[in-house]
């Protein structure tokens, strides 16, 4: 199995609204990614899980909340987001852990677009 | 600071033929440059990956190249198809904490 899935492909939620994003990939990679990427712009990286403890946290919102369940498990927990908030959300993993992983090859999931109103 | 760009934002051409891409980034001590496609909506797919101690790197019909010292890095689409329509990204990691991305070209090619 050679790819990263995400759930759901498509999400519509209310101000209030508390939702979670899942992102799941079967390949024994050590590290997986939250990324962000708002319409026409490049992927922002969010947080990086790094052997199942988060290594980097982009001065994101508290509104996001990121969590690793297991090594192939990703979920990102959202409470009282935004308008601006409404982008394509990716996950990656990549084979190495540690500080090798931003250096390793990146697995993309298909991303969920997120609608917030 | 590391800054990437991309030129040209925007490139169609006509199906068969041979097509250059360009990704520029602003700090040369790089550890290597990832190149990848992304369709209209969809996650990105990884094409090719450079380490800063090659020049280039090839994968089918693409190559990649990189020049280190002048910031630069080429991908090189030989006899490009309609099914090469696609965002193409270059990225980068930085201080062992980021991924900085180009902008992106948006290629079209026209059957």
């Amino acid at each position: 199995d050679t790819e990263v899935t995400q759930t759901p492909k498509h999400l519509v939620m209310g101000m209030t609204n508390k939702k979670s994003l899942k992102c799941e990939q079967h390949m024994g990679h050590r590290a997986m990614y939250w990324y962000k990427q708002k319409a026409k712009k490049p992927p922002e990286l969010m947080f990086v899980y790094s052997y199942e403890k988060l290594s980097i946290n982009e001065s994101v919102p508290s509104r996001f909340s990121p969590e690793c369940p297991n090594s192939s498990l990703l979920n990102l927990h959202l409470h009282a987001l935004q308008p601006e908030d409404s982008a394509l959300y990716l996950c990656a993993s990549s084979r190495r852990g540690g500080g090798g992983g931003l250096t390793d090859t990146q697995y993309f999931g298909p991303g969920t677009r997120l609608t917030v109103l | 600071k590391q800054e990437v760009t991309q030129i040209p934002a925007a490139l169609s051409v006509p199906e068969g033929e041979n097509l250059v891409l360009n990704c520029s980034f602003t700090d040369s001590a790089i550890y290597n440059l990832q190149w990848f496609r992304q369709d209209p909506g969809k996650g990105l797919t990884s094409l090719l990956l450079i380490q800063s101690s090659q020049r280039e790197q090839t994968s089918g019909r693409l190559n990649a190249s990189l020049d280190k010292s002048s910031g630069r890095s080429t991908l090189y689409i030989a006899a490009s198809q309609p099914g090469d329509s696609a965002t193409y990204l270059c990225a980068v990691p930085y201080n062992n904490n980021d991924m900085r991305f180009g902008a992106g070209t948006r290629l079209t090619v026209k059957p």
